[in-house]
């Protein structure tokens, strides 16, 4: 049974037609991350909520932004994709400092 | 089989065999550290995990070596099967424990 649920697995926009990702765990965990990965790269982290504080990484563009409405779900926004912004974007959790971190299967974003 | 990790991003090994996977990390003072398994198209798989006041960890047919005096940890996989084709990551915690810091991968392949 998935824990770490991402909708859609595929997702295609237009280049700066904004786009929102989701995600949402059945683990209770209190802390929720966002990575994006490329082909053949390591994921790299955006940002993350330890329970609703939102901590961004230095290098993440302002075009990627974060919204954590509950426990459950969170969510990646990107107001205006761009074609390197094209990637597999993975959503993970983890119970707390120091836990394994649980992974979804990702959303694949295409921008035309 | 056994690959350097950073310097030797693929490793080929027969079935049956033994396979090391090696990872050399940076940050002296990181104390969690976790071995995952990507298969294509889904999200990172945690394998098995090791923290700073063990140098050993065993799991089913897989052992997670920490030698903290060179910065080094290594997957061993016993009895390699195609099943376990992937690419597999280290990955280091950062000072707060909230944070990883992916290796940058090696692509295991079983041949039958």
């Amino acid at each position: 049974d998935a824990m770490v649920i991402q909708n859609p697995r595929y997702q295609v926009t237009q280049f700066g037609k904004p786009v929102t990702l989701s995600c949402s765990q059945t683990l209770n965990h209190n802390v929720m991350y966002w990575y994006q990965q490329k082909s053949s790269q390591a994921p790299k982290l955006l940002f993350h909520y330890y329970d609703k504080d939102f901590n961004n990484e230095a290098d993440t563009p302002d075009n990627f932004q974060s919204r954590r409405p509950n426990t459950s779900f969170c969510f990646l926004d990107i107001r205006s994709p761009g074609l390197g912004d094209a990637a597999m974007y993975l959503c993970a959790t983890a119970q707390g400092s120091n836990q394994p971190q649980h992974f979804g299967d990702g959303t694949r974003l295409s921008i035309l | 089989g056994e690959s350097v990790g950073l310097h030797l991003p693929t490793l080929s090994v027969q079935e049956g065999d033994n396979s090391i996977i090696n990872c050399a990390y940076s940050n002296s003072a990181s104390d969690y550290f976790i071995w995952y398994k990507q298969e294509s198209g889904k999200g990172p798989q945690f394998i098995i995990d090791i923290r700073s006041n063990m140098d050993k960890r065993q799991g089913q047919r897989v052992t997670v070596l920490l030698n903290k005096t060179v910065k080094h940890l290594s997957l061993q996989i016993a009895a390699t099967q195609p099943g376990d084709s992937a690419v597999y990551f280290c990955a280091e915690n950062d000072s707060s424990g909230s944070r990883l810091t992916f290796g940058e991968g090696t692509q295991l392949t079983v041949n039958p």
